[in-house]
């Protein structure tokens, strides 16, 4: 079954510091992949997606995930992070019969510091 | 830019209880998909209708029903409802052709007492 592993629970960076997130993802074929990001009590907003082509690809807010299929891996990154984007951010991968229902890892809460 | 629609944002209901969610998608958005969400938790997919039809299930209890209606407004019916039952749930739709991407309502927060 498709699944996806954010490895890290939290993460904290320096305000003006890069970013990256990982996701490792599990899946047979070529994945359909996402990235959303949530503030506490609202909803999901997709930052980028992969589906295939040019493994780098640019998402909304200046952040960018690179695809790279020989370590299974999906990982989101920012070169300079803002105090805005504190928050829980979600990799995902298209699953289910239809292919399009979406596996979520367990998220990564960010936290910036000045 | 039109979003998707949840109603009502928030909802308290007593065990045993029924509550129905309802989800208005995007203008010309064909496809729904529910998800719930517990506290903490990553999204967990429910299940999904494209033109009317259910189109995948993932973990929905059987007390859970849900449908696709004409004008594509999806409701999610919940019976008997549990304390576990407690969570935001969040609709998404897709259009024709794209329905690799999913867009995300704010969510209906459900708090079974």
């Amino acid at each position: 079954a498709q699944s996806v592993t954010q490895p890290d629970i939290h993460i904290t960076v320096s305000e003006g510091a890069s970013l990256e997130l990982r996701c490792n993802y599990s899946y047979g074929a070529t994945p359909y992949l996402f990235w959303y990001v949530q503030s506490p009590g609202q909803g999901l907003q997709l930052l980028l997606k992969y589906f295939s082509g040019d493994t780098l690809v640019q998402g909304i807010k200046g952040f960018e995930a690179e695809f790279k299929r020989s370590q299974s891996s999906f990982n989101l990154r920012k070169p300079s992070v803002h105090w805005s984007d504190a928050a829980e951010y979600f990799c995902a991968v298209g699953a289910g019969d239809s292919g399009y229902a979406l596996n979520f890892g367990k998220g990564t809460s960010l936290l910036v510091t000045p | 830019a039109a979003g998707v629609i949840q109603s009502p944002r928030h909802l308290i209901k007593e065990k045993r209880e029924t509550a129905t969610l309802k989800c208005y998608p995007i203008p010309r958005h064909d496809t729904v998909y529910w998800y719930q969400q517990g506290p903490g938790q990553d999204p967990q997919f429910l299940i999904s209708f494209y033109e009317k039809m259910q189109s995948d299930k993932g973990s929905i209890p059987d007390r859970f029903s849900a449908q696709q209606f004409s004008d594509y407004h999806s409701e999610l019916n919940m019976s008997s409802l549990e304390l576990g039952d407690s969570a935001l749930y969040f609709c998404a739709s897709s259009s024709p052709g794209l329905t690799d991407t999913q867009y995300f309502g704010p969510g209906t927060r459900l708090t079974v007492l």
